[in-house]
């Protein structure tokens, strides 16, 4: 089974800052990655994700992840934040081979960005 | 516009009253799928469905089912909820079970 772990429960960052939100994952085989992003009161949303090729992933909103197989990591970020960015972000993982894999959820990190 | 609604947003109800959580998609997906949110635990798939009439658990699956008998809808029954199973609950689907799944806006269950 595969496993997600987000480091860092809580960031604050302030505007204009870079930010990087580290994710780490567990699995025995190859994995497609997500990044989600939950605004306040809202669901969950796509940012990116890494399915195959390139391990430099561009997303929305000025976000990028890089996927590392030999560090098993899959970190996000962006080079300057905006207040508007204050949000939660859940790394998200599922076996890429197999038939139906489920997608295991990271427990979030709290974006906070400080005016 | 493409989406994924749920009903109620918001309840607040008492130990062993049955409630139903409704979920509808408007873009033809197969795969839809429940999640409980709860601080420091993350998202977990409570139940998830393939498509009509297949159906399968989650990771936390006890307390409560699901049917799938269109394509569009998911509900999510609590037959007898109990203070535990306060929560905030999202439903999601996708095109099949390998895409980037869509989210509700999610409902926020209090059970006294």
């Amino acid at each position: 089974a595969q496993s997600v772990t987000q480091l860092d429960s809580q960031v604050p960052v302030f505007e204009e800052a870079p930010v990087e939100l580290r994710c780490n994952y567990s699995s025995s085989v190859s994995v497609y990655l997500f990044w989600y992003v939950q605004y306040p009161n809202q669901g969950l949303q796509l940012l990116l994700k890494y399915l195959s090729g390139s391990t430099l992933v561009k997303g929305i909103n000025g976000f990028e992840a890089e996927f590392n197989k030999s560090q098993t990591s899959f970190h996000l970020r962006k080079p300057s934040v905006h207040i508007s960015d204050t949000a939660e972000y859940f790394c998200a993982v599922r076996r890429a081979s197999g038939g139906y894999q489920k997608v295991t959820f990271g427990i979030g990190t709290k974006l906070q960005v400080i005016p | 516009e493409a989406q994924v609604t749920q009903n109620p947003r918001y309840l607040i109800t008492v130990t062993g009253k049955k409630l139903t959580v409704t979920c509808s998609q408007n873009m033809n997906h197969e795969y839809m799928s429940w999640y409980r949110q709860d601080p420091g635990l993350g998202l977990r798939q409570i139940y998830y469905s393939m498509n009509v009439e297949v159906t399968d658990k989650g990771d936390v699956p006890e307390g409560y089912k699901v049917s799938r008998k269109e394509k569009r809808n998911f509900p999510l029954i609590l037959e007898s909820p109990s203070p535990n199973q306060t929560s905030l609950y999202f439903c999601a689907s996708s095109l099949n079970a390998y895409n980037e799944q869509f989210f509700g806006p999610g409902t926020r269950l209090t059970v006294l």
